[in-house]
């Protein structure tokens, strides 16, 4: 069975880091692109960041570029969001998601979620 | 960036009633364009990709249709399952984008 599942979440300061973590399996893990998509409490979803199969290539939205990155360990069959400069405006769920293909950009599998909380 | 416009924002219809909505994107993205059904408190699943492809598992009472920048999702036959917020998104370029969102409830 096709399964993500995440980690990580928890609650943050303002200006604090934090590091995401998702563990794939059922699938070859090397063989797809991987994001990370957010949504706000009582929000839509908001695209985070994406990475290749291979980690060759990243992409970040905007609104946390420079201050996130993202990474996998297909050895291990991870994806990562190292989350820093954290802002009351990153507060959401995060989601890890499995692209349809390496270089196909909607997504077929989600895992449940884990919360991100920046608050003093 | 691509901006997706969904609506209507919400709907409410009766059981077996065809729901019908619309997404709309700020320029031509072909037939790259996502749909997602999310329940309350669960994550996004996949219903349809590349505008029209059900994906498998999918009931075949939903059906996607558009190209360029109009597109529609249709559920030719509501069910109290389909109870969700419906999204669309552009797979086209990056950012990857969503629309706002359309609650759909029962009646």
């Amino acid at each position: 069975e096709v399964q993500l599942l995440e980690s990580g979440g928890g609650l943050v300061q303002p200006g604090g880091s934090l590091r995401l973590s998702c563990a794939a399996s059922g699938f070859t893990f090397s063989s797809y692109a991987m994001s990370w998509v957010r949504q706000a409490p009582g929000r839509g979803l908001e695209w985070v960041s994406a990475i290749t199969g291979s980690g060759g290539s990243t992409y970040y939205s905007d609104s946390v570029k420079g201050r996130f990155t993202i990474s996998r360990d297909n050895s291990k069959n991870a994806l990562y969001l190292q989350m820093n400069s954290l802002r009351a405006e990153d507060t959401a769920g995060y989601y890890c998601a499995k692209h349809r293909g390496d270089y196909r950009f909607e997504f077929d599998i989600w895992g449940q979620g884990t919360m991100v909380t920046v608050s003093s | 960036d691509i901006q997706m416009t969904q609506s209507p924002s919400s709907v409410s219809a009766s059981v077996g009633d065809r729901v019908t909505i619309t997404c709309r994107a700020s320029q031509g993205i072909s037939r790259w364009l996502a749909w997602y059904q999310q329940k309350a408190g669960k994550a996004p699943k996949l219903l349809i990709y590349d505008a029209s492809s059900l994906q498998r598992g999918v009931p075949s009472r939903f059906s996607g249709s558009g190209s360029g920048t109009d597109f529609t999702l249709t559920i030719s036959s509501l069910q109290p399952e389909d109870v969700a917020t419906y999204y669309c998104q552009q797979p086209d370029s990056f950012p990857l984008t969503f629309g706002g969102g359309t609650k759909v409830q029962i009646k």
